[in-house]
């Protein structure tokens, strides 16, 4: 039972231009959202949260916004750099534990 | 500050022998989580446990898989009498003493590798 949806594999965009990513959730417990970042052979770095009170939280170049009605967040990196080609992981919490979606891919173009 | 610390970072075993993979969480960190992800897919849950306590272990197969966090030493997950569909990587994380809304800082991982 996939609680957590990102329904895009893999994203491609041009350096400078905004990244835009998207996840879907379906339990309404959820209280607590996290965009991680993943590198090949690496672990998932915590990059932006938010709570589930918000429904927009910015760091940098990096905003999450939240819609709970639609049970929809979503993750604006501006402007794309080329470290930012990755694997993403968008992740809820329910109480302590972490429900993550498959991860979308990012390629930035130069 | 050292990261979570994980090794060993890739591990090949036959099947039928017996996976350890440890895990060393970050200091002044007592909750431990355990995820396992497969080929193509995000992280599942499998593990909780705090110091000498197992808190919730519902991600995990019932047979063949243990995992412990004693009081001195790591976080062991041990797998027994490995298949091949057990290959995949297995993230440990931890957070500190309240997990509340804390972000989860995790190792880099254990590759395993069942041949």
């Amino acid at each position: 039972d996939q609680q957590v949806k990102q329904n895009s594999p893999s994203l491609s965009v041009q350096e400078g231009r905004i990244s835009i990513l998207n996840c879907d959730y379906t339990n309404s417990m959820f209280d607590y959202f996290l965009w991680y970042k993943k590198y090949p052979a690496e672990g998932p770095t915590f990059l932006i949260s938010i709570s589930s009170i918000k429904d927009k939280n910015e760091d940098g170049r990096f905003t999450v916004f939240l819609n709970k009605s639609a049970k929809h967040l979503s993750l604006h990196i501006v402007p794309s750099q080329p470290g930012d080609s990755a694997v993403y992981f968008c992740a809820a919490k329910d109480d302590y534990k972490l429900s993550f979606g498959a991860g979308t891919t990012v390629t930035v173009r130069a | 500050n050292a990261g979570v610390m994980q090794n060993p970072r890739h591990l090949v075993r036959r099947r039928g022998q017996e996976a350890r993979l440890r895990c060393s969480p970050m200091k002044g960190h007592s909750h431990v989580y355990w995820y396992r992800q497969l080929p193509e897919e995000g992280l599942k849950f499998m593990v909780y446990l705090q110091k000498e306590n197992i808190i919730d272990e519902s991600g995990m197969p019932k047979e063949r898989f243990s995992a412990e966090f004693p009081k001195e030493g790591p976080s062991i997950l041990r797998i027994q009498q490995v298949v091949r569909g057990d290959s995949a990587a297995y993230f440990c994380a931890s957070s500190p003493r309240d997990p509340g809304l804390s972000e989860a800082f995790f190792g880099q991982g254990t590759r395993l590798t069942v041949v």
